[in-house]
This record gives C-alpha cells, sequence and structure tokens, in this order.
C-alpha cells in the first residue's frame, strides 16, 4: 500500500525558512520510475508545482521559485526533505507531496494528505 | 511556466455530459501528449482521473474521458452524478522535468 504523510511546522514568521518532510512506504525512493514532487495550494486557490526528485537525485524547480526552494531525500529513511526560504504570508498554503510516476508519460498518481503552513508573526 | 487555462466553474444535471477545456501552449499541452486530471473534493487532497491525456487510472470510472487537439486539452464527464461534484484540474508536462497546473474548476451538479 502506497502512502506519502507531510509533516512540519504548523506556523512559520515572515523571512523563516520552511522545511517539510515527506516520509513515504509502499515503494522505495530507489526505484528508478519513480519520484516524488511538492505541490502546494493557497486557501481557495489553485495547485501549483514547486518541485521534483528523481531516483538518482536529480532535482528540477518551479522557474519561478527556484532561488527559494531545495529538494533532497534520504533513501534509508523512505523521505523527501523541501525547504523554502525567507517564507511570506503569500506563501500560506497546503502542501502536498505526490509519488510522480516516470513509467511513461510523467503524471502523479499517490498524494500525501497535505499540511498547512500558516505564514504569519 | 504560466498556469493553464480553464474556465473556472461549469455545471450541469445528473446524467447530463460535461467538458472541461485546458488550454496551454505549444511549450507544454501542445508538445506533449502528457496532459493529466485530478479530482478534488472539499478539504481532500488531489486525485488522479486520467493521466497521459485519456487513459484512466484502475478504479476510476469510465464515465470521465480525455482528449487533446492542438494546445487544447479536455476532460469529458458523462451520466453526470452528484459525487462528481468536485474542483478539476489538468496539469501538463513543460519538460525538463517540469509541470504546470492549470487553475482549476469548480463542477457544480445541480
Amino acid at each position: 500500500q502506497v502512502t506519502l504523510k507531510e509533516s512540519g511546522p504548523v506556523l512559520v514568521k515572515p523571512t523563516e525558512t520552511l522545511t517539510l518532510t515527506c516520509t513515504v512506504s509502499g515503494f522505495s525512493l530507489s526505484n528508478a520510475r519513480m519520484g516524488v514532487s511538492w505541490i502546494r495550494q493557497p486557501p481557495g486557490k489553485a495547485l501549483e508545482w514547486l518541485a521534483h526528485i528523481f531516483s538518482n537525485d536529480e532535482k528540477s524547480y518551479s522557474t519561478s521559485l527556484k532561488s527559494r526552494l531545495t529538494i533532497s531525500k534520504d533513501t534509508s529513511k523512505s523521505q523527501v526533505v523541501l525547504t523554502m526560504t525567507n517564507m511570506d504570508p503569500v506563501d500560506t498554503a497546503t502542501y502536498y507531496c505526490a509519488r510522480t510516476l516516470w513509467f511513461g508519460p510523467p503524471y502523479f498518481d499517490y498524494w500525501g494528505q497535505g499540511t498547512l503552513v500558516t505564514v504569519s508573526s | 511556466q504560466s498556469a493553464l487555462t480553464q474556465p473556472a466553474s461549469v455545471s450541469g444535471s445528473p446524467g447530463q455530459s460535461i467538458t472541461i477545456s485546458c488550454t496551454g501552449t505549444s511549450s507544454d499541452v501542445g508538445s506533449y501528449n502528457l496532459v493529466s486530471w485530478y479530482q478534488q473534493h472539499p478539504g481532500k487532497a488531489p486525485k488522479l482521473m486520467i493521466y497521459e491525456g485519456s487513459k484512466r487510472p484502475s478504479g476510476v470510472s469510465n464515465r470521465f474521458s480525455g482528449s487533446k487537439s492542438g494546445n487544447t486539452a479536455s476532460l469529458t464527464i458523462s451520466g453526470l452524478q452528484a459525487e462528481d461534484e468536485a474542483d478539476y484540474y489538468c496539469c501538463s508536462y513543460a519538460g525538463s522535468s517540469t509541470f504546470v497546473f492549470g487553475g482549476g474548476t469548480k463542477l457544480t451538479v445541480l
């Protein structure tokens, strides 16, 4: 059974750095045809793709947020970590991690429940 | 990476069919037959409904279908049911291992 679960702070202050962890089970982060993406959704707004990491540690980032994002993984712990620097109230959102399949055209087949992060002083 | 364009809302009566469009550019939707569609009920995580433009994951009703023409992908739901009422998002591969989502469409079943 594939599951993903996000964890991290529910409240961060402006200018602080956010660190979120996605703990996965039911698949291995070393599987060459699978990766993990982070996706966020501000309250009442649309989904926004943020970053992705492959099994070989190759990474990709949203062009608009690239300077603030870092994605990494610890395969032995089955965890993917996203850091976002210089947080702002506009970054208030539910943050999801999702498994990305690359058997052919990529898509997100399993999602975590999401974690709401509020940015406020 | 500009967001894909979706209508803000669509509606239909039970039993009817509706179509949600998703318009991108030649750099994303037009270049790849790689659009996926996600259903999201309030307070829930998105659920994969269509991948690779027109394929359904196991367990997804065959009332959901996808297609593409040029820079526009479409999701059609036939035989509308009350439980189909949700937000729907398209997502396209945009090259270089990046993705772009649509702005989302709220489906109301009248």
